[in-house]
């Protein structure tokens, strides 16, 4: 089966301080692709970072990086210097392949909250 | 460029009623799809499309009618609605082809159904 699974239903973390938000996989596909998004208060989706399943080094954004561990089927958002507009509703989402389209399974989410 | 823009933004609904969610894209983008958001649970997949005048289902298709009738349209209809429909639905939008991985989201639209 394939499936996102995200354990960590809240986070808190301290303004200033790094924070790693869990994520694993499920697939039998060589070929996939991994994402995170971040969901804001005011519900848009917004896209962070992206990793390949052939990109041997891990994807950097700014302050978001995924920390990928293939053989575990591992891809955890790692934020560093959290913010205040950092809290928010966190997914991690898969792209698969089959029948000549591509779709996104997405996990149940993180809810990130940032303390000053 | 708007983006991908989703119209309206909430609707309330009686059981039976139709509807048609609207989404409009201004990029060019070959792929659309139609998602929708419950409490606790991450995007499903309702519909999508990978071109004009090709449509397929996702993994919630019960219940939604879609067409295509150009690369900028994809509306989304409810044509008989049920409560069991109340979400958030989102439009999404890309490219296909290789590299082309960022999906773009419209804002949402917030479904009631009494």
């Amino acid at each position: 089966a394939q499936k996102i699974t995200q354990t960590q239903p809240g986070m808190f973390v301290q303004e200033k301080e790094a924070v790693t938000l869990d994520c694993t996989y499920d697939t039998s596909d060589q070929s996939y692709g991994l994402f995170w998004y971040k969901q804001p208060s005011s519900g848009e989706m917004i896209f962070l970072i992206y990793q390949g399943s052939y990109d041997e080094q891990n994807a950097t954004e700014g302050r978001y990086s995924l920390n990928f561990q293939k053989a575990r089927k591992s891809a955890n958002l790692v934020i560093s210097a959290s913010q205040l507009g950092d809290s928010a509703m966190y997914f991690c989402a898969m792209r698969l392949h089959g029948g000549g389209f591509q779709k996104l399974v997405f996990g149940t989410g993180t809810r990130l909250l940032v303390s000053p | 460029n708007a983006g991908v823009t989703q119209t309206p933004k909430f609707q309330v609904l009686k059981t039976g009623q139709s509807m048609t969610l609207q989404c409009a894209q201004d990029m060019n983008h070959e792929y659309m799809s139609w998602y929708r958001q419950d409490p606790g649970m991450g995007l499903r997949l309702i519909h999508y499309s990978v071109g004009a005048g090709i449509t397929d289902q996702g993994e919630v298709p019960n219940g939604y009618n879609v067409s295509r009738s150009t690369t900028e349209d994809f509306p989304l209809r409810l044509l008989s609605a049920a409560p069991s429909q109340t979400s958030v639905y989102f439009c999404a939008s890309r490219r296909t082809g290789v590299g082309q991985e960022t999906q773009y989201f419209g804002p949402g639209t917030r479904l009631l159904v009494l």
